[in-house]
């Protein structure tokens, strides 16, 4: 089972440039979201999705930019990439309906450096 | 979002049980409260979720008190395998799930 399969493991970006980080599940999950983990911190919310079509702000979506046109795919977008958006990032998945929060399934990770 | 406290880190050795305690004094009525594990360099894992009295599986048990304001991880007979971050979560209707620092548990052998 591939679960939440994110692309690429790493990227290094310089100053300005853009870039997409890939998250894409085969759960058939409505909810789907996007963390950064700073060193030393927890994980972070940038932006979430209820199902395709539905995208909504998480604690830190500036600099960020996501879409959900499948059930399957939810990318992540730096349009113009800064030092300050170093981190590691996580993709998650999850059920949704009856049960509010029910489990989320982790991507392994894309660790972004920017020069 | 509710949100929740936990100690920062705590040290165990190998065989001990290992319990901690979350706080998350403005839970809502309709909240879940999560917990999740993380191992270096991989995505957090699910451990254990429950919405009051005490919920148990083959990892862990979760003791939530009639209040709802705390709740509290129990790992038995934790071994050097065991050693990662654990988050608390209290969950939102909408998803909106929060984690915060986490507790750092050593164990040692």
């Amino acid at each position: 089972n591939a679960g939440v399969t994110q692309t690429p493991k790493f990227q290094v970006l310089k100053t300005g440039q853009s870039m997409t980080l890939q998250c894409a599940q085969d759960m058939n999950h409505e909810y789907m979201s996007w963390y950064r983990q700073d060193p030393g911190m927890g994980l972070r919310l940038i932006h979430y999705s209820v199902g395709a079509g539905i995208t909504d702000q998480g604690e830190v979506p500036n600099g960020y930019n996501v879409s959900r046109s499948t059930t399957e795919d939810f990318p992540l977008r730096l349009l113009s990439a800064a030092p300050s958006q170093t981190s590691v990032y996580f993709c998650a998945s999850g059920g949704a309906g009856e049960s509010n929060t029910g489990e989320l399934f982790f991507g392994e990770g894309s660790r972004l450096t920017v020069l | 979002l509710a949100k929740t406290t936990q100690p920062i880190s705590m040290d165990s050795y190998e065989g001990q049980e290992v319990n901690i305690t979350c706080s998350h004094n403005n839970i809502a009525t309709n909240d879940y409260i999560t917990w999740y594990q993380q191992f270096p360099s991989q995505g957090p894992r699910f451990i254990i979720q429950g919405y009051k009295t005490k919920v148990t599986n083959e990892v862990a048990s979760l003791f939530i008190p009639a209040d709802r304001k705390s709740s509290t991880l129990s790992l038995p007979r934790v071994s050097l395998s065991d050693t990662a971050v654990y988050y608390c979560l209290v969950g939102e209707s909408d998803y909106k799930l929060s984690f915060g620092a986490g507790t750092t548990v050593t164990v040692r052998a």
